[in-house]
């Protein structure tokens, strides 16, 4: 079984603040999706990272992939209450039909 | 939009009783999962569809039957529900492997 680790579980941050999200996994990936999940919504798609040590770029969020595709973070640059959500990492498992999730990093940005 | 709809979106029912939750799509997408998402267990898949009348459990299947008679339809049943199946429901579509759009999620409460 293919796990994914995301930490940390809750970040509580003041608005302008910056911040990193980790998902792991001891397991290799051929690609990670992150979603991002406003509450009283389904999560929807940021970004898919497929190359080791892609770096993708979304405004003020920062995707990297690992160089041996086992791990992805997110970094966002001075963060907003608009940010505020649930991000979700998300992997292919083997077989290809369905996606592997992490449990999420709940993230609070106050102003 | 993904063109992806839950019906109903919020339902009280008591124990025991049988529910039949609607996932509804307009995007002709072979794939079609449910999921269950609870606090400190993230999103947990239930069953999956990867075909009309095709379909294959997920971890957490035990209680819940699907069934997929048309390419847009793909329904969830809890046969007898009980106080733990309490949870947001959200289906899913996409292309194996690929990014699954989410629906808006139906919120069930067994009492």
């Amino acid at each position: 079984t293919q796990l994914l680790e995301q930490s940390p579980q809750f970040l509580s941050i003041q608005e302008g603040e910056n911040l990193t999200v980790y998902c792991n996994s001891s397991s290799v990936f051929s690609s990670l999706q992150w979603y991002r999940q406003e509450p009283g919504e389904g999560p929807v798609l940021l970004v898919t990272v497929v190359t080791g040590g892609e770096v993708k770029k979304l405004k003020r969020l920062t995707f990297q992939f690992g160089d041996a595709r086992k791990d992805s973070s997110l970094h966002i640059t001075a963060a907003q209450p608009g940010d505020t959500g649930l991000y979700l990492c998300a992997g292919p498992e083997t077989s290809g039909s369905r996606l592997t999730f992490g449990e999420g990093t709940q993230l609070t940005v106050n102003p | 939009d993904a063109g992806i709809t839950q019906s109903p979106r919020h339902k009280v029912t008591e124990t025991g009783t049988p529910v039949t939750l609607r996932c509804h799509q307009t995007e002709n997408h072979r794939y079609m999962y449910w999921y269950r998402q609870d606090p400190g267990h993230g999103l947990r898949l239930i069953h999956y569809s990867y075909g009309v009348k095709d379909t294959d459990k997920g971890e957490v299947s035990d209680g819940y039957s699907v069934s997929r008679s048309k390419t847009e339809d793909f329904l969830l049943t809890l046969e007898s529900a009980t106080s733990s199946q309490t949870s947001v429901y959200f289906c899913a579509i996409g292309r194996r492997g690929d990014t699954q759009y989410f629906g808006p999620g139906t919120r069930l409460t067994v009492l």
